[in-house]
């Protein structure tokens, strides 16, 4: 069965240092997201990508973060200079598409970045 | 606006005890509605999803049923396992416009006790 995978499992890095969260949607899906949970709070909503652009964002999503589908399977999620408070388990998902039978969102086993 | 609200947990039950996790939502039209399971240590999993009222939703036993009337998405189980153990999350998805995005409740951890 096909799944969305995310590389690394865990990432660990010192405040201010960008990373790269990368994500493998599965193949026929063309609708992507990325969430984050903070320890023990509930999954939050970042931003949602299609046809090589952002649908939606939350609030969350501010101008440290962006995200790019760099070739016709990955994509990813940057944070540009990271802070304590960024801290959390970040879960890709895509979908088919947006709605009716095909809403349904399909999610990764998340990457759990610490900032130091 | 929209939001998910679950039962405060955790859930703590026998092996082989009836499951019921509460699940109300406010949306403005007709969302779609999901319950994802969390096991320990893994990330989220699709357990059952309903898209207009009366769907009822099942898999592995559990069951939930979009009831509009009393905007509820409860998630049962008659008979649980061990192996159910897991933090259970409800879901709105909301329709129309641009594609949506999932809206979580703060999650149930449900232990299940031999």
């Amino acid at each position: 069965e096909p799944e969305v995978t995310q590389t690394p499992s865990h990432q660990v890095t010192q405040m201010g240092q960008e990373v790269i969260l990368r994500c493998v949607p599965i193949s026929n899906h063309l609708y992507f997201y990325w969430y984050r949970q903070i320890l023990g709070q509930k999954v939050e909503f970042l931003v949602s990508f299609y046809n090589n652009e952002i649908s939606e964002k939350s609030e969350i999503f501010d101008d440290q973060f962006s995200v790019e589908r760099p070739d016709g399977s990955n994509f990813t999620l940057k944070i540009r200079s990271t802070k304590l408070e960024d801290s959390a388990m970040y879960f890709c998902a895509s979908s088919p598409g947006p709605r009716g039978e095909a809403d349904t969102q399909y999610f990764g086993p998340g990457t759990r970045l610490t900032v130091l | 606006g929209n939001s998910v609200t679950q039962m405060e947990g955790p859930v703590t039950l026998s092996e082989e005890a009836f499951l019921t996790i509460n699940c109300t939502y406010t949306a403005t039209g007709y969302p779609s509605l999901f319950w994802y399971v969390q096991y320990p240590g893994e990330g989220l999993q699709l357990l059952l999803k309903a898209t207009k009222a009366d769907d009822k939703g099942s898999n592995k036993g559990f069951e939930a049923t979009y009831r509009k009337e009393t905007t509820s998405f409860h998630l049962e189980k008659g008979s649980v396992q061990v192996s159910d153990s897991a933090v259970y999350f409800c879901a709105l998805l909301r329709r129309g416009g641009s594609q949506g995005n999932l809206i979580f409740g703060k999650g149930t951890k449900l232990s299940v006790k031999p």
